[in-house]
């Protein structure tokens, strides 16, 4: 399966603990990005990278949020002293140049105790 | 900023039937992509079909079809002969086609659960 892969597929947490996600994109894209979704709602842009240059930061993404993408290639999103909002599926998607749509994962579903 | 909205929570259909999901979208911008992903339960995010504004044909992809109304913003998805696999969440998008920063996100809307009844 060549797909936008995520890990872990779910994570149980306490609140106040720091929790990493992260995701392999299609290899051959150089574009990916982050959203969070909240249960019954659609997907909110949270990051977006072209290669190795983080280029956009949606308002939600606060000080406590950081995404890296090191080499261009996987990237991670790390979330710090959690709270219970912060409780929901974060989906990465990618693409390919200017044209092409974004391929999703399947997500890390985030529940904060 | 670009709005995207589904006034339409849930829907449903007999097996075999057609459906009609609504979108409607608010936008200055003259050039644009807009899409339908569909995410069933516990699933990942699948496009369905897109449609590029510049475009007056409605795009098409075997049973799915659009209905893009560019001067009233709007764009629905038409399923026909609905199957029992079409059962998911619908999520109409939008995306500027300008090559800027801040241009390349998905707007989303609030998505339309559709049940198939068989």
């Amino acid at each position: 399966d060549t797909g936008v892969s995520q890990d872990p597929r779910h994570k149980i947490t306490k609140r106040g603990q720091n929790v990493t996600f992260r995701c392999d994109p299609i290899s051959e894209h150089n574009r990916l990005y982050w959203y969070r979704q909240t249960l019954g709602q659609g997907p909110e842009f949270l990051t977006y990278f072209q290669n190795e240059a983080q280029l956009e930061k949606s308002r939600l993404l606060s000080d406590r949020f950081s995404a890296e993408r090191p080499k261009g290639s996987f990237s991670t999103l790390e979330i710090q002293r959690t709270e219970q909002g912060d409780s929901a599926m974060y989906l990465c998607a990618s693409r390919q140049g200017d044209v092409q749509p974004q391929h999703f994962g399947d997500g890390t579903r985030l529940s904060i105790l | 900023a670009q709005t995207v909205t589904q006034s339409q929570p849930e829907m449903s259909v007999q097996e075999a039937e057609t459906v009609t999901l609504s979108c409607t979208y608010d936008t200055s911008e003259s050039d644009y992509y807009l899409f339908w992903y569909k995410q069933p339960p516990s699933r990942q995010m699948i496009l369905v079909i897109r449609q590029e504004a510049y475009k007056q044909q409605n795009a098409t992809e075997n049973r799915f079809s659009v209905n893009f109304q560019k001067a009233a913003k709007s764009f629905s998805l038409k399923i026909s002969d609905s199957q029992l696999g079409d059962a998911a969440m619908y999520f109409c998008a939008y995306r500027s086609s300008l090559i800027i920063q801040g241009a390349q996100k998905l707007v989303f809307g609030q998505g339309t659960r559709l049940t198939i009844n068989p």
